[in-house]
């Protein structure tokens, strides 16, 4: 893999419902892989860095994994809300440049 | 604290113009870098600058140029604008060069008629 992939593209769940997102990254030259919430008309906002293969983050309800040898990472959203509708993006940090996914568009139905 | 801070917010620019960016990073942060962002697809990386130094180029031509400040604020230039140009202009700032969280600014919306 040379680019980030994510998958899905995008997703509907209900309210409630817990999800999972993937992301696909390059396995060379690895320094870091971030995880950001940009919703509509705001700025992107960090959710999670994590640089170690096997490193398991966890914000409130929002959680993510990290596997560097095979190259991917998992972003999980424990019962979902309304309010976690967003696209979810993930970044490749090499040592050169970051390199973001297209994202996960996550549309959370009351 | 102030965040990440870019200006202007939204521009309007005729072919072949130039158009300058700003951006202001957060209190103690060294690192800024720039990403273009177009409809459907992730932010795409233009540069990043460390310490006032160029540290990171994506693939853009050499129309894109930046700059940063010893206050650590930055600037992107565009010349020789194209329609093609026209995109959401991105500035993040970092406290290291990799591996730290890096803040968003609200970006510049350009468009180029």
């Amino acid at each position: 893999i040379l680019n980030v992939e994510q998958s899905p593209q995008s997703l509907h769940v209900q309210e409630g419902d817990s999800t999972n997102f993937t992301c696909s990254f390059p396995s060379s030259n690895f320094y870091a892989l971030h995880w950001y919430r940009w919703e509509t008309a705001k700025s992107p906002e960090a959710l999670f860095v994590m640089t170690l293969n096997g490193d398991e983050k966890k914000k409130g309800r929002i959680s993510a994994t990290l596997n560097t040898k095979e190259g991917y990472s998992y972003l999980y959203i424990k019962g979902s809300q309304p309010e976690d509708s967003a696209t979810y993006l993930c970044a490749f940090n090499n040592n050169n440049d970051m390199r973001f996914g297209a994202g996960t568009r996550l549309t959370v139905k009351p | 604290d102030a965040g990440v801070t870019q200006s202007p917010t939204h521009l309007i620019k005729t072919r072949g113009q130039q158009v300058t960016l700003r951006c202001s990073p957060i209190s103690g942060h060294k690192s800024v870098s720039w990403y273009q962002q177009v409809l459907g697809q992730g932010p795409q990386f233009i540069f990043q600058y460390y310490e006032k130094e160029e540290r990171g180029r994506g693939n853009f031509p050499d129309r894109f140029s930046a700059r940063q400040f010893p206050n650590y604020s930055s600037e992107l230039n565009v010349n020789a604008l194209l329609l093609g140009d026209s995109a959401l202009y991105l500035c993040a700032s970092s406290f290291a060069r990799v591996g730290t969280e890096a803040f968003f600014g609200q970006g510049t919306r350009l468009t180029v008629v």
